[in-house]
């Protein structure tokens, strides 16, 4: 059973268009993320939500916006894309704040072209 | 703000030649030091978590240590299964639990 997955693994679209990207945990956890990685392979935190509250927005374009309908699922919608936004997406979940181990686990990631 | 390095950026190795791995970093209050191993085409995989100076983990061919100042990352008589990209990341106490990566140190062992 796959612990943290995305949709979809790959996603081409042109500039301009608007595009979601799902990510479900089945860990339990509390805490759940979107991380960048850019070309660098860089990887960098974008939003974090903890039970559905958002927690983290890292100087992010608001033509992101993260939704957390349940504390086992973060959507990652994109508006108006650009050029720049082209990039890997990984979502990642941990257990609660005040929790001993605070490790993330990543899902596979969603790789992102803008053309 | 938190800031970790890596060094060095790519290590190419023959099969059963030991190394080691740094991640430097700074941080205001270290909540706990992470390393993942990254694979083309996939997300990180878990490896470790350290949280006090001296502490040491081992898992096969891995040990990871960590000082108030780096942590190392030894690998002993590598396979070339163990040929990825190595992700640090520090948690600092003030950063709600996020992750600031260092940009990897990408590992090649040849048979």
């Amino acid at each position: 059973d796959t612990a943290v997955s995305q949709t979809p693994k790959y996603l081409v679209t042109q500039m301009g268009n608007d595009k979601s990207i799902k990510c479900e945990q089945n860990l339990g956890h509390d805490t759940m993320y979107w991380y960048k990685q850019d070309s660098k392979k860089f990887l960098k935190i974008m939003f974090s939500y903890n039970n559905k509250e958002l927690i983290i927005n890292e100087t992010v374009p608001n033509r992101f916006s993260p939704k957390s309908p349940d504390k086992a699922h973060l959507n990652l919608h994109i508006n108006s894309l650009e050029l720049g936004d082209s990039a890997v997406y990984f979502c990642a979940s941990s257990p609660g704040f005040g929790e001993m181990n605070t490790e993330a686990f990543f899902g596979q990631g969603t790789r992102l072209t803008v053309v | 703000e938190d800031q970790v390095t890596q060094s060095p950026e790519a290590l190419r190795l023959q099969e059963g030649e030991s190394s080691s791995l740094n991640c430097s970093y700074t941080v205001s209050g270290l909540r706990g030091l992470f390393w993942y191993r990254q694979d083309p085409g996939k997300g990180p995989e878990f490896l470790f978590t350290l949280y006090s100076a001296g502490e040491e983990k081992e898992k096969e061919r891995l040990k990871a240590t960590l000082t108030k100042k780096e942590s190392f990352l030894h690998i002993t008589a590598p396979k070339p299964e163990d040929s990825a990209t190595y992700l640090c990341a520090v948690q600092g106490i003030q950063g709600a639990q996020k992750l600031v990566f260092g940009q990897g140190t990408r590992l090649t062992i040849n048979p």
